[in-house]
């Protein structure tokens, strides 16, 4: 069966406001794996935004978005979270999650990606 | 660590050889060093993990290869549905940076 994995929550927000992105996994054993937001825009490329272990023990974000975004994730739903607070323009971008293959080090599921577009 | 990419663009034909090159600012464990493909419209697709080793179900015409700061994907016979953007991707110090990719056209 193909691990899917599916972000929702994106649309048009002003700076400075808040936003929640979610992301749902199918066909895995979620709880398994560490789980990542990556973010891609045309002129930054791909952006590496935060990482939260498979148990949540542990969360890492990226410089740019420290202290503004959380991520989370709830196993008993297979579900991934990224609330995005004081939002800036420079945020615009496709959010994707992808989960971890930790013995391959690599990100081997990715979404859809879902836009979020910060404009006023 | 950043991760350089070279050439940024390369146009080659079906049936060429593709040689794209991964360069990082500082040296890198091979095992924390990946290849993905992107298509217009779609998410990163993984090829290549731990420097070297091919992803599941990633043909064999895929192969990429280096250490330290300086890596290479080979593709040794470009088909057509391998005209795309090619990242390269490393981990390190809880951190994780993607190269500003190669696009490969025809």
């Amino acid at each position: 069966q193909v691990q899917l994995l599916v972000e929702s929550g994106g649309g048009v927000v002003q700076p400075g406001r808040s936003l929640r992105l979610s992301c749902a996994a199918s066909a895995f054993t979620f709880e398994n794996f560490d789980m990542h937001w990556v973010r891609q825009t045309p002129g930054r490329g791909l952006e590496w935004v935060a990482v939260i272990s498979y148990d949540e023990t542990d969360k890492y974000y990226g410089d740019s978005v420290k202290g503004r975004f959380t991520i989370s994730r709830d196993n008993s739903k297979k579900m991934l979270y990224l609330e995005m607070n004081s939002l800036r323009v420079e945020d615009t971008a496709v959010y994707f999650c992808a989960r971890y293959y930790t013995f391959w080090s690599a990100f081997d599921v990715w979404g859809q990606g879902t836009l979020v577009s910060v404009a006023s | 660590i950043l991760l350089t990419q070279s050439p940024g663009t390369l146009s080659l034909s079906p049936g060429e050889r593709a040689t794209l090159s991964c360069r990082a600012s500082q040296s890198i464990a091979s095992s924390y060093l990946a290849w993905y493909q992107q298509k217009p419209g779609q998410a990163p697709r993984l090829l290549i993990y731990g420097a070297s080793s091919r992803a599941t179900g990633i043909p064999a015409r895929f192969s990429g290869s280096g250490s330290g700061t300086d890596f290479t994907l080979t593709i040794s016979r470009l088909e057509p549905e391998d005209f795309a953007v090619y990242y390269c991707q490393q981990y390190g110090h809880s951190a994780f940076t993607f190269g500003p990719g190669t696009k490969v056209d025809i």
